[in-house]
């Protein structure tokens, strides 16, 4: 069992639709990272949280520490949205990957 | 505010030959990561350096793969030599001073898009 899981690995939604995206891990984290890596290939930080819930325009990002997981949701997603987003975990100084979930949201 | 750069963009050499990737972190920055992206393993961390020493080398593959840090705004990966199985995208990121992994994002750069042929 890989200690990070992401789920679902694809996901097609139509414009608009609400998004969300999970991540459950297996080990005691400092710190979990959502980032995303567009068809291009480069690679953007979204968010880093320990606890609670942030906000960034249209992403949501949440984590329940003690169930040990991680949601990123996209409301009012829009085909720029498309992409491969990647939840990451600090642990024991490195950063364990999921595999991605790779989104395409057409019009 | 410029961000990691990273040169070449996309490098295609046969195999054998000597790769070099450079790497100019973000000022300020004095954390810097050598990432590898491919379709089989995904993103594998190779090194980490904090303040241009390596800290953690444990995902470099084998003594082919060297890397180093001069200074705080240069880092290369070296490949000698190189093989077909090294094909993949190679990222570098930087982070600000604090706990690697913990408490501060990382800045990745374009990548580096590597065909061994």
């Amino acid at each position: 069992k890989n200690e990070v899981e992401q789920s679902p690995q694809n996901l097609t939604a139509q414009e608009g639709e609400f998004i969300t995206i999970n991540c459950s891990y297996s080990v005691g984290i400092s710190a979990l990272h959502w980032l995303q890596q567009h068809p291009g290939g480069g690679i953007v930080s979204l968010f880093m949280l320990s606890s609670g819930k942030k906000k960034h325009g249209r992403l949501i990002a949440t984590i329940n520490i003690q169930e040990k997981h991680s949601s990123l949701h996209i409301t009012a997603s829009h085909p720029r949205d498309s992409a491969v987003y990647i939840c990451a975990v600090g642990s024991n100084y490195q950063l364990i990957w999921g595999a991605g979930t790779k989104l395409i949201i057409k019009p | 505010d410029a961000g990691v750069i990273q040169s070449p963009r996309h490098e295609v050499t046969e195999m054998g030959q000597e790769v070099t990737l450079r790497c100019k972190p973000i000022s300020g920055h004095n954390s810097l990561f050598w990432y590898r992206q491919t379709m089989m393993r995904g993103l594998e961390l190779l090194i980490y350096f904090n303040n241009n020493v390596p800290i953690d080398d444990s995902g470099m593959p084998e003594d082919r793969f060297s890397a180093k840090m001069p200074n705080a705004s240069f880092s290369t990966l070296k490949i000698q030599p190189s093989e077909p199985r090294d094909s993949a995208v190679y990222f570098c990121a930087s982070s600000k001073p604090g706990r690697p992994y913990s408490n501060q994002p990382q800045h990745f750069g374009d990548g580096t898009r590597l065909s061994i042929l």
